[in-house]
């Protein structure tokens, strides 16, 4: 597509259920990450894909957070038994990686999560 | 590892000032630095994509510019607008392309009418 797109844009759940976030790349991006910012934050990083593989998943706060990527294309991000604390925009970027264009990154506009 | 560093975190002006954010990082080898502008509630916009061979780029009364060597760049808003409120970031990518991008905290511009 023209542009990074993430659903759902809100998201209101209760505490304890499980949640997925989608994103789908700009077409032939190979890399694709996930950030988390809270209210008033800075981007807190999450996982990076290179491909379908993901190389640094150093920023998954617990193992309730997952991650897949299927098809070099859409990624989901799934947290189990969401916390009032897991609030956040979630924002996925997307980048052509190598010496190819630039490796500026390109972000969707975010899922906004709220647990309650 | 990269650190980078964006000062002041806020800013405010009247309207019509020209103004220059900064932002710093600690590790010099670079692929690229890149400005974003956030709106509050909204995702980031990116405004300037700076290639680690290249000293500045400009895009309307946008210039960046890029100084590896002393590990700076700097975002300069020529006569703003109160349509220029918003929190800018930067971030630099590692020098393999491979990788995330490291961000700074930004810094909240207020351009009062």
């Amino acid at each position: 597509g023209a542009g990074v797109s993430q659903s759902p844009s809100n998201k209101v759940t209760e505490k304890g259920k499980d949640v997925e976030l989608r994103c789908d790349p700009i077409s032939g991006h190979t890399a694709l990450y996930w950030y988390r910012q809270r209210l008033g934050q800075g981007l807190e990083f999450l996982i990076y894909f290179q491909g379908n593989s993901a190389p640094d998943k150093s920023g998954l706060p617990s193992d309730r957070f997952s991650a897949e990527r299927t098809g070099e294309s859409v990624s989901t991000l799934t947290i189990q038994r969401t916390q009032q604390e897991d609030s956040a925009v979630y924002l996925c970027a997307s980048s052509l990686a190598g010496t190819g264009g630039g490796g500026g990154y390109t972000f969707g506009s975010g899922t906004r999560l709220t647990v309650v | 590892k990269q650190e980078v560093t964006q000062i002041p975190a806020a800013l405010s002006v009247p309207e019509g000032e020209n103004l220059v954010l900064n932002c710093s990082f600690t590790d010099s080898a670079i692929y690229n630095l890149q400005w974003f502008r956030q709106d509050p509630g909204k995702g980031l916009t990116s405004l300037l994509l700076i290639q680690s061979s290249q000293r500045e780029q400009t895009s309307g009364r946008l210039n960046a510019s890029l100084d590896k060597s002393s590990g700076r760049s700097t975002l300069y808003i020529a006569a703003s607008q109160p349509g220029d409120s918003a929190t800018y970031l930067c971030a630099v990518r590692p020098g393999t392309n491979a990788g995330k991008s490291t961000f700074g905290d930004g810094t909240t511009l207020t351009v009062k009418p």
